[in-house]
């Protein structure tokens, strides 16, 4: 199975700060790469694919880069809304996994 | 409106079964593979399985966790999908989610989640 680790685990900012989360995988999954957002007590959406695209209506203070075992969610200003947990997920092989999530909090 | 909406989670004993249902709608359920992805109270998030479409004669992929356990299937004439759970054990204490998935580039991605269910299992 392909272990994806993501760092940090938990993160403490400011309205306004630049955030970036790393995905790590253990094994080369090209661009096979999502990432979430979750909000406490709510289902998680979708906010980039193929590692960089945007998903629909997500906002472009959102990016996403990386290829093979790298990959970084960055928000460039970050907003009261965008606190909240962020997972990534390969989609290169089965079984699917998941990293750990980024618990992102108000400084 | 896409709108995915779970239902069949309560309390069961070990070594219970239970079936989650999904019903779909606002959109052509035959078209998409679809997800079941759990979240255990406080943990992250794991994937459960999937049910391909009738172009891959509905086949489908379970994580090891359940394997031999849990079995997912579909009724396009319905628009719902299924998810049978036997064996059941305490560590599958957790909010199912159905999932839509979406096709790019021959990957499919998780687009839509409903708000899911809560399954506890406990004596």
């Amino acid at each position: 199975d392909i272990q994806l680790t993501q760092s940090p685990s938990f993160l403490s900012a400011s309205v306004g700060d630049r955030v970036t989360i790393t995905c790590r995988a253990s094994q080369g999954i090209s661009s096979y790469l999502a990432w979430y957002q979750q909000e406490p007590g709510k289902a998680p959406k979708l906010l980039l694919y193929s590692a960089s695209t945007l998903q629909s209506g997500v906002p472009s203070r959102f990016s996403g880069s990386g290829s093979g075992t790298e990959f970084t969610l960055t928000i460039s200003s970050l907003q009261p809304e965008d606190f909240a947990t962020y997972y990534c997920q390969q989609l290169n092989s089965y079984p699917l996994t998941f990293g750990q999530g980024t618990k992102v909090e108000i400084k | 409106e896409v709108q995915l909406v779970e239902s069949g989670g309560d309390l069961v004993q070990p070594g219970g079964s239970l079936r989650l249902s999904c019903a779909a709608s606002g959109f052509r359920f035959s078209d998409h593979y679809m997800d079941w992805v759990r979240q255990a109270p406080g943990k992250g998030l794991e994937w459960v399985g999937r049910a391909r479409d009738r172009a891959y004669s509905y086949s489908t992929e379970l994580a090891a966790s359940v394997r031999g356990r849990f079995t997912i299937s579909r009724d396009d004439s319905k628009n719902s999908l299924s998810l049978q759970m036997n064996s059941l054990k305490t560590e599958d204490t957790a909010v199912y989610y159905c999932v839509r998935t979406w096709t790019i580039g021959g990957i499919s991605y998780a687009d839509y989640w409903g708000q899911g269910t809560l399954v506890t299992v406990a004596s």
